[in-house]
């Protein structure tokens, strides 16, 4: 079964505007989130993490949400831009040693 | 829901000695890929795999490196004489249409 989710497999946004990508785990042990971006025909490229001990990582643009009670990870993207159009996945892990994948969000954002 | 497997989830070897990692990917998928990550950095691109050979590789992807679909089911990654940089996350990946599934990884760890 599936550990991580990602229930949206894309998402179209405006130039400008708020990118908001969600993920949920199943895994209550998972102490390590991170989100990466995929652009085709190349591997993921780390985006941004948090650790379980937080409920929120700002890196620039790009903010990380922590809902541990409701096993739910979001990304923030503010504003969007269009050479932020991509596929980004998010990843859970328990203690480091293996990672689990949600399937992507393809983002789209609309100059 | 299917899922990406990896085995194992962590071997430890010593330089100069050969490994092979393992994965079964999703079976209707078609596309297979190997990724890797060392601590701290990107993730990194190695090879793709289609239709029983190699479709696309990176500089990281030397003679060293080699992958098989041996029986229809595992896609394994061998590592001829690791080196102490080889030290990483490896992941394994597949996909169907334009959805990519990665396995938990297998930590290496070369000493």
């Amino acid at each position: 079964d599936q550990q991580v989710k990602q229930n949206s497999p894309s998402l179209s946004v405006q130039e400008g505007r708020i990118s908001i990508l969600n993920c949920d785990y199943t895994n209550s042990m998972f102490d390590y989130f991170l989100w990466y971006k995929k652009y085709p025909a190349e591997g993921p490229t780390f985006l941004i993490s948090i650790s379980s001990i937080k409920d929120k990582n700002e890196d620039g643009r790009f903010t990380v949400f922590l809902n541990k009670s409701a096993k739910h990870l979001s990304l923030h993207i503010v504003p969007s831009q269009p050479g932020d159009s991509a596929v980004y996945f998010c990843a859970a892990s328990e203690g480091g040693n293996q990672f689990y994948f949600g399937t992507g969000t393809s983002l789209t954002v609309i100059p | 829901e299917p899922e990406v497997t990896q085995t194992p989830s962590h071997q430890v070897t010593q330089m100069g000695q050969e490994v092979i990692l393992r994965c079964v990917p999703i079976s209707n998928h078609l596309y297979f890929y190997w990724y890797r990550q060392i601590l701290g950095q990107k993730v990194e691109f190695l090879v793709s795999f289609y239709n029983n050979e190699i479709s696309e590789k990176s500089e990281i992807f030397d003679d060293q490196f080699s992958v098989e679909r041996p029986d229809g089911s595992n896609f394994t990654l061998k590592i001829r004489s690791t080196k102490l940089e080889d030290s990483a996350m490896y992941f394994c990946a597949s996909i169907r249409t334009d959805t990519q599934y990665f396995g938990p990884g297998t930590r290496l760890t070369v000493l």
